[in-house]
């Protein structure tokens, strides 16, 4: 595998389940990214993990919960999520947070 | 506050004609430049980037773009357009002296092409 990957690359789930995204890196980089793209909405960053820290948070809902246990893997554990959480999640790492990034194919989630 | 704008929601070209997508920041230093592209359902893919040196950078697929200090501008223009390049494009912005040091993301601009 190279670059940035993601699975699963669709999910659908109900708004009481527990569910988790993941993202792996194959290019050595030292930060990684979550964002959620919805339609007609710009790109949001939801968080940024530098050197398996979490650096930004940007005020996403408890119900969103990021975890970096290495410099190559990130995941995002869902529960109890809303319909208006359906959306396109990107993942995307970088050597540094100000360079360019890497994105992954995304995930699509339906919360049904 | 920083910012990145797109001013053009949504763009129709016809194929073989020329292009250009604006993109314009708001930063009090020289940030780093990018343009992504982004097919449907997928990730966004780097086209050229701008770090310094000369203001006119060349990327994949002959997309171009070129710096303009003076008008905080970094807009990309492709000649010729095909019927591949239908997509949407990102401007973004990389902020190296900030305390928040990240990239900011432009709202986008859908690209359609005219047979």
């Amino acid at each position: 595998e190279t670059g940035v990957t993601q699975t699963p690359r669709h999910l659908v789930m109900g708004m009481t389940n527990k569910k988790s995204l993941k993202c792996e890196q194959h290019l050595g980089h030292n930060a990684m990214y979550w964002y959620k793209q919805s339609a007609k909405k710009p790109l949001e960053l939801m968080f940024v993990y530098s050197l398996e820290e979490r650096v930004e948070n940007n005020s996403v809902p408890s119900r969103f919960s990021p975890e970096c246990p290495n410099s190559s893997h990130l995941f995002l554990h869902l529960h109890t999520l809303q319909p208006e959480d359906s959306a396109l999640y990107l993942c995307a790492s970088s050597q540094d947070p100000s360079d360019e990034q890497f994105f992954g194919p995304g995930t699509r989630l339906t919360v049904l | 506050a920083q910012s990145v704008t797109q001013p053009d929601i949504h763009i129709t070209v016809s194929e073989g004609a020329s292009l250009e997508l604006r993109c314009n920041y708001s930063y009090g230093a020289t940030p780093y430049l990018f343009w992504y592209v982004q097919s449907p359902g997928q990730g966004l893919q780097l086209l050229l980037k701008y770090f310094s040196g000369d203001t006119l950078v060349q990327g994949i697929k002959g997309f171009e773009a070129e710096f303009k200090r003076s008008q905080s501008s970094f807009n990309l223009r492709k000649p010729s357009v095909h019927w591949s390049d239908a997509a949407e494009y990102f401007c973004a912005v990389g902020l190296p002296y900030s305390s928040a040091s990240k990239i900011i993301f432009g709202s986008g601009t859908r690209l359609s092409i005219r047979p």
